[in-house]
């Protein structure tokens, strides 16, 4: 069965350090994978996507086949990246996704 | 726009309690999915609708949760009866359709059974 695992439940770094957040997956075919976002008080919302290959709020994920692995990264972290962070991966043309346990980020100034 | 809406926000009830909870999706969406998230996990999908019909509820716990979008809009799910273990959060989500790649999240109802 398809299992994500984000094997860090809190990680705190101080403001403009780096920041990378793990997320490891199990499937043998093509997966498609997502970051979910979800700040303080507001609902869970689409970070990015491996298959846009896109930089949001300067955070990047690149999907590593060999080591299973879409790990997010962003260079110099800013206290507004607080939140929790949850690692997807999606199921067919279903559209049916599966989370991982989430990492919750923690910026300080 | 409002986004998806759910309610109610918050809910406590007693053991062995029926409740239920609302979820309107952003309109046009056609796809709707119930997710369960307990304290300190990601969401689990309990159910999909594709319009009116669930096209995937192998996550449902039949025995006592139940749902229904009978005109392919709104969604409610029913717990009957509550147990001390369904304290969670349940989430709704909506896409325009089921090859759209990202999902649209509500806010969630907090559930307390006691």
């Amino acid at each position: 069965a398809q299992r994500v695992t984000q094997p860090e439940k809190l990680l705190s770094v101080f403001k403009g350090a780096p920041v990378e957040l793990k997320c490891n997956y199990s499937y043998s075919g093509s997966p498609e994978l997502f970051w979910y976002v979800q700040y303080s008080r507001q609902r869970l919302q689409l970070l990015l996507r491996h298959i846009s290959r896109e930089s949001i709020k300067g955070f990047t994920a690149d999907l590593n086949k060999g080591e299973t692995s879409f790990h997010l990264k962003k260079p110099f972290a800013q206290e507004e990246d607080s939140a929790m962070y949850y690692c997807a991966f999606r199921h067919n043309a279903g559209n049916m996704l599966t989370f991982g346990g989430g990492t919750r980020l923690m910026v300080k100034p | 726009e409002a986004g998806v809406v759910q309610s109610p926000r918050y809910k406590i009830i007693e053991k062995k309690q029926p409740v239920a909870f609302w979820c309107n999706p952003i309109s046009g969406h056609n796809t709707l999915y119930w997710y369960l998230q307990n304290l300190g996990q990601g969401p689990e999908l309990l159910i999909r609708y594709e319009n009116e019909e669930a096209v995937d509820d192998s996550q449902l716990p039949k025995d006592r949760f139940s749902a229904e979008r009978l005109k392919g809009v709104d969604s409610t799910l029913k717990i009957q009866p509550a147990e001390l273990g369904d304290s969670a959060v349940y989430l709704c989500a909506s896409s325009p359709h089921r090859g759209y790649n990202e999902q649209f999240f509500g806010p969630g109802t907090r559930l307390t059974v006691l």
